[in-house]
C-alpha cells in the first residue's frame, strides 16, 4: 500500500506476555519512528532508526522494550514480560527528507 | 524546563472565530519546527512545516520567534471541522534526528 501500515490494530494481552508489533514503512522512507500514547496523553518517542546507523534507542522506557528494523524496511518492536502499564496506542512513523512525518494507524495494546 | 511546552487548552471559541496557540521549546539548535493535526482516536498528521521566520497556508499561520525560542499557530475563521489536538513538533538536535512532540493543545470549536 501506499501508507504506513501497522499490525495488529488491536493487541489483547495477559500481564506478563511478550508482545510484537510490526510496522511496514513507505517504501523509500529511510526514517522510522516508534512512539507511544497513552490515553488522553501526547506522544513519548520510543526509538529512531535511520538508514544503516545504530538506532536512537533513548526513548525506550525499560530493557524489556526492544526494536529491530531488517532489511532497511520493516520494522518489529518487541515488548516482553508485558505489565498494565504497557497499555497505550504504539504509533510508528516513517520520515521523508524534508521531515515530515507519516503516521500508521497505530497498535492498541491493552495488557490485562 | 521541557523540550516542548504547549498550553493543553481546550479551547472553546465559536465558528469564525481567530484562536492561536503557542508552543515553547527548549533547545536553542532547533532550526525546523512542525504542526500536527491529530483527531480523536486517530494518528496525528501533518498540518505545516515551519522553516524560517513562518508559514502560511490559507486559514493557518505559523510563525517562529528563536528569540523567544516560541512557534504560533493561528487559525482564522475557525470551522467546526478545525476542532482537534494540535501537536507542535520539534527535533531535539539540529536535523530531524529525534523529533519530540508537544503533548498538544485541544480546540473545540462549536456553532
Amino acid at each position: 500500500g501506499a501508507g504506513v501500515s501497522q499490525s495488529p490494530s488491536n493487541k489483547v494481552t495477559e500481564k506478563g506476555k511478550d508482545v510484537e508489533l510490526r510496522c511496514d514503512p513507505i517504501s523509500g522512507h529511510t526514517a522510522l519512528y516508534w512512539y507511544r500514547q497513552s490515553l488522553g496523553q501526547g506522544l513519548e518517542f520510543l526509538i529512531y532508526f535511520q538508514g544503516n546507523s545504530a538506532p536512537d534507542k533513548s526513548g525506550l522506557p525499560s530493557d524489556r522494550f526492544s526494536a529491530e528494523r531488517t532489511g532497511g524496511s520493516v520494522s518489529t518492536l518487541t515488548i516482553q514480560r508485558t505489565q498494565q502499564e504497557d497499555s497505550a496506542v504504539y504509533l510508528c512513523a516513517s520520515r521523508t527528507g524534508t521531515g515530515e512525518l507519516f503516521f500508521g494507524e497505530g497498535s492498541r495494546l491493552t495488557v490485562l | 524546563r521541557k523540550e516542548v511546552e504547549q498550553d493543553p487548552g481546550p479551547f472553546n471559541v465559536p465558528e469564525g472565530a481567530t484562536v492561536a496557540f503557542n508552543c515553547t521549546y527548549s533547545n536553542s539548535a532547533s532550526q525546523s519546527f512542525f504542526w500536527y493535526r491529530q483527531d480523536c482516536r486517530k494518528e496525528p498528521k501533518l498540518l505545516m512545516s515551519v522553516y524560517s521566520s513562518g508559514n502560511e497556508d490559507g486559514r493557518f499561520t505559523a510563525q517562529l520567534n528563536r528569540a523567544s525560542q516560541y512557534i504560533s499557530l493561528l487559525i482564522r475563521d475557525s470551522k467546526l471541522s478545525d476542532s482537534a489536538t494540535y501537536l507542535c513538533v520539534v527535533p531535539r538536535s539540529g536535523g530531524y534526528n529525534k523529533l519530540i512532540f508537544g503533548a498538544g493543545t485541544r480546540l473545540a470549536v462549536h456553532p
